[in-house]
C-alpha cells in the first residue's frame, strides 16, 4: 500500500537558514508520481512540484530544490536562504499509475522561519 | 479561468444534523477527491470519484457519503453529523493517469456541536 511519511512535525530556523524537509514513501508500484504542496497560513493548498519516478534528476525553482533518491525512496525539499514568508506548512503527497490515481498525503511539516 | 469552489466555506451544525457540502469544478477533470484536514493527521483521503457515477472509500469514509452524477459536482454528504467529523475539509480535482497534481478548493471549515 502507498505511504508517506514526513517525520518531522514541525522545524523552527531563522531566517536565511537553509532547511531540509524530508519525505519517505513506500509504494509497490515502478511507475509513481511525488508531489510537494504548501500551505500558509491563509489555508489554501498550493502546489510546488510534481516528480515521476523515472526521473531521479533533482530539480531547483529559485530557492526551492528538490533530492529525489530511489534507492532510499525519499524526495526531500530543501529551502536556501529561508524567509518568513516560506512560514507554513508542507505536504509530500504519492500517487500510484496502473492502479488507481488517488493521492496519498503525508501529515505536513509545520515550518517557522523567526525572523 | 478555470477553478474549484467550495461551499460554504464555514459551517456550523448540531450533532445529528445532515449536512452537504459542495464542490463544483470547471477545469472539466474526471477526478475528484475529498479531503479532510486534522491536526497531527495531515489530509486524509475520505471519497473518491473517478468520473460520472463512480465513487469509491478512503481511508476515513465511515459516516460520509458522495455521488457524482456530472463531471463538474462531487458533494459530500455528512449522514448524521458528528463532533468526531469537525474539521476542515477539502475538495480536489485532477486529470486521468496520476500523472498530474491536484487542484484545490479553498476548504470548508465545519464545526459540529
Amino acid at each position: 500500500a502507498q505511504k508517506v511519511t514526513q517525520a518531522q512535525t514541525e522545524i523552527s530556523v531563522v531566517e536565511k537558514e537553509d532547511v531540509t524537509l524530508d519525505c519517505v514513501y513506500e509504494t509497490r508500484d515502478t511507475t509513481y508520481y511525488l508531489f510537494w504542496y504548501k500551505q500558509p497560513p491563509s489555508g489554501e493548498l498550493v502546489f510546488l512540484i510534481r516528480r515521476n519516478s523515472f526521473d531521479e534528476q533533482n530539480e531547483i525553482s529559485g530557492r526551492y530544490s528538490w533530492n529525489f533518491q530511489k534507492s532510499t525512496s525519499s524526495f526531500n525539499f530543501t529551502i536556501t536562504a529561508s524567509q518568513v514568508v516560506d512560514s507554513a506548512v508542507y505536504f509530500c503527497a504519492l500517487s500510484e499509475r496502473g492502479r488507481d490515481d488517488k493521492i496519498i498525503f503525508g501529515k505536513g511539516t509545520r515550518l517557522h522561519i523567526l525572523p | 479561468d478555470a477553478e474549484i469552489t467550495q461551499s460554504p466555506r464555514h459551517k456550523i451544525t448540531e450533532t445529528g444534523r445532515q449536512v452537504t457540502l459542495a464542490c463544483h469544478q470547471t477545469w472539466n477533470h474526471n477526478n475528484m477527491f475529498w479531503y479532510r484536514q486534522d491536526l497531527g493527521h495531515g489530509l486524509r483521503l475520505i471519497h473518491y470519484s473517478y468520473g460520472v457515477h463512480d465513487t469509491n472509500k478512503g481511508e476515513v469514509s465511515d459516516g460520509y457519503s458522495v455521488s457524482r452524477s456530472n463531471t463538474e459536482d462531487l458533494p459530500l454528504t455528512l449522514e448524521s453529523a458528528a463532533s468526531s467529523q469537525t474539521s476542515v475539509y477539502f475538495c480536489a480535482s485532477s486529470e486521468s493517469g496520476g500523472d498530474t497534481e491536484a487542484f484545490f478548493g479553498q476548504g470548508t471549515r465545519l464545526t459540529v456541536v
